[in-house]
């Protein structure tokens, strides 16, 4: 069966990086593009990017251009999502989605990164 | 960026309830939308995707409709686990922006 399973909760000072991943199994990982979406405490989904394990390709939303980076191993089937230069204001549970056509179908279970000096 | 507006943000029903959730699109997105339901401390479910079509697993009295740019979640008898929060979500162009979403509560 398809899995995302993610890394354990973080806890960071402001100004530091974060990496959380996302293993995947029960399927071909090169075949799906990797999403990556956030939600801050009580609050809304926002889409972050997405990766192809395939190739590598990136797209970021333009909020967190040149403060994330998405990398993959494929290897270990394991997608990464690196955060930069970290505020109180990127508290949230972020999640790894797989895309299904034009749907993410799969998600993995969150990662709680947590921002406080 | 394609703004998604969903309507209402809440909502109170009752078990055998028929719901309606409404999603507008800023601008016309064919039929790449797609809804998600969410639990308290859980990840996001799909739901349906291409605006009207059931993702497998989902019950059957889960539906959604529209095109272009104006798109409905239906439930037709509500059910004590379909207590949740909604979202929207456009796939048309990235970044693939959703809805603020729809919290639905026990009247």
């Amino acid at each position: 069966q398809v899995q995302l399973v993610q890394s354990g909760a973080e806890v960071k000072k402001p100004g530091a990086s974060v990496k959380v991943s996302c293993k995947a199994s029960g399927y071909t990982f090169t075949g799906y593009h990797i999403h990556w979406v956030r939600q801050a405490p009580g609050q809304g989904l926002e889409w972050m990017g997405w990766i192809n394990p395939n190739s590598g390709a990136t797209e970021y939303a333009r909020k967190f251009q040149g403060r994330v980076t998405l990398t993959r191993d494929t290897s270990i089937t394991t997608a990464y999502m690196e955060l930069r230069t970290l505020t109180s204001d990127d508290t949230a549970l972020y999640y790894c989605a797989r895309l299904m056509g034009d749907r993410l179908d799969y998600w993995g279970q969150g990662t709680l990164v947590t921002v406080s000096s | 960026d394609i703004q998604m507006t969903q309507s209402p943000s809440s909502l109170s029903a009752s078990v055998g309830d028929r719901v309606t959730i409404t999603c507008r699109a800023s601008q016309s997105i064919s039929t790449y939308l797609n809804w998600y339901q969410q639990k308290p401390g859980k990840a996001p479910k799909l739901l349906i995707y291409a605006a009207s079509s059931l993702q497998s697993g989902v019950p059957s009295r889960f539906s959604g409709s529209g095109s272009g740019t104006d798109f409905t979640l239906t439930i037709s008898s509500l059910q004590p686990e379909d207590f949740a929060t909604y979202y929207c979500q456009q796939s048309y162009s990235t970044p693939h922006t959703f809805g603020q979403g729809t919290k639905l509560a026990i009247k």
